[in-house]
């Protein structure tokens, strides 16, 4: 266990639609990562928040958005769904906002757009 | 752009039977090399960060090495619970977050 918590673990809509992924960072981290992950392009960052604030940008399309709360729990909200955005969603944490830090990776959030 | 290319892309091993793993990188400033683990349907887990060539990292029956062109997970006597999707990533410049390659599916078969 990663102590990183995903909700949920999988998530079904249909086309057109908005959800929200939901991220508990490990106790004490301050910096919270959201990775995509699809069979055909591997894992793809899209964007780090630390303490609260956007950190990197990758490649996050316009449709998907993302916060961080005073708690430091993070929110991932996709929306107007394409058949392409169906893939593994991960959030990870770390303590630091840079430096060589190891990752933790939460279990992912499978979502499959109908 | 920071490039990482793993090969092969799937990997069948026996038992017992020993291999590498490879990961070539094109980075600038490169501030780490990671390994993780993955399992179907999980998140990947740590496994080593090697920071500088020359540098070795061992645990059970993987070793990690570090060039600076390339770094090599060494897998000694596999076990089928050896069996995974092994991800090498990169972290350079400024930020903390990785960069990806592809993986190499491994399979150990009894």
């Amino acid at each position: 266990d990663s102590g990183v918590t995903q909700t949920p673990k999988h998530l079904i809509t249909a086309t057109g639609q908005r959800v929200t992924l939901r991220c508990s960072p490990r106790s004490g981290d301050l910096s919270v990562y959201w990775y995509q992950q699809s069979l055909d392009q591997g894992l793809q960052f899209l964007i780090q928040y630390y303490n609260g604030e956007e950190r990197a940008k990758g490649n996050i399309l316009e449709r998907f958005s993302a916060q961080q709360f005073p708690d430091l729990h993070s929110e991932l909200n996709l929306s107007s769904l394409e058949l392409g955005d169906s893939a593994l969603y991960f959030c990870a944490s770390s303590v630091a906002p840079q430096g060589s830090e190891k990752l933790f990776f939460g279990s992912g959030t499978q979502l499959s757009v109908l | 752009e920071d490039q990482v290319t793993q090969s092969p892309e799937a990997l069948r091993l026996q038992e017992g039977e020993s291999s590498s793993l490879n990961c070539s990188y094109t980075v600038s400033g490169l501030r780490g090399l990671f390994w993780y683990r993955q399992d179907p349907g999980k998140g990947p887990e740590f496994l080593f960060t090697l920071y500088s060539a020359g540098e070795e990292k061992e645990k059970e029956r993987l070793k990690a090495t570090l060039t600076k062109k390339e770094s090599f997970l060494h897998i000694t006597a596999p076990k089928p619970e050896d069996s995974a999707t092994y991800l090498c990533a990169v972290q350079a410049g400024s930020g903390s977050r990785l960069t990806f390659g592809e993986g190499t599916q491994l399979t150990v078969n009894p």
